[in-house]
């Protein structure tokens, strides 16, 4: 596709369930980035893969979340034992490269998680 | 990455030019000053970066002062549909061994009025 596709749009999950969060960048996008914004806050950066590898993850807030990147396209964010706390807007970013020119950032439209 | 000052609204009527200011005293040399952009539900877009010169493409023109430390984004004619959040990020560029995620503050919301 043209642009950042995520996948589901909503997602609603009961408190203590497992959830995934699927995103698919832009074709021959190096850096992949994963972040999370809550009502009325700017995003906040969870996680960043060059290629395969997270190269940064300073940003995961404990360790239910986890994040991988087997091929180098799709990344799946995966949350463990859901809190009432995580919902949130799932936001997912590509960029060509991750330095140097091509570094603009382009995102997706995001997975709106609600835990009940 | 350097830590921004943005105002946290601003109106602006319909056809003339939205000026945002963003102040970043404490940039490095070796980072850009990037803008985006958020409207209402839907995912950040980019609308313009630089490092020392003025940009401009077919969204806006993105001033910088000679020292550095602030710069502007211009909507030269404004319309409802750039009513959104603005985002003034500073980011390093060149260094390894330094953190490439974009760092969001919370922006300024433009109002473009009718």
């Amino acid at each position: 596709g043209a642009g950042v596709s995520q996948t589901p749009s909503n997602k609603v999950t009961e408190k203590g369930k497992y959830v995934e969060l699927r995103c698919d960048p832009i074709s021959g996008h190096t850096a992949l980035y994963w972040y999370r914004q809550s009502l009325g806050q700017g995003p906040e950066f969870l996680i960043y893969f060059q290629g395969t590898g997270a190269a940064d993850d300073s940003g995961l807030p404990n360790d239910r979340f986890f994040a991988v990147r087997p091929e180098g396209s799709v990344s799946t964010l995966k949350i463990q034992r859901t809190e009432r706390g995580d919902s949130a807007v799932y936001l997912c970013a590509s960029s060509l490269y991750a330095v140097g020119g091509g570094t603009e950032a382009f995102f997706g439209q995001g997975t709106r998680l609600t835990v009940v | 990455d350097a830590k921004t000052t943005q105002p946290p609204s601003m109106d602006c009527a319909e056809g003339r030019a939205a000026n945002l200011p963003c102040n970043h005293s404490t940039i490095s040399g070796n980072e850009y000053v990037y803008w985006y952009r958020q409207i209402h539900s839907q995912g950040p877009q980019y609308i313009i970066h630089g490092l020392k010169n003025n940009e401009t493409n077919e969204m806006a023109s993105l001033i910088i002062t000679e020292d550095r430390k602030s710069s502007t984004l211009i909507l030269p004619h404004a319309t409802l549909r750039d009513t959104a959040v603005y985002y003034c990020i500073v980011r390093v560029a060149i260094s390894s061994g330094s953190a490439r995620q974009l760092t969001f503050g919370s922006g300024t919301q433009l109002t473009v009025l009718p």
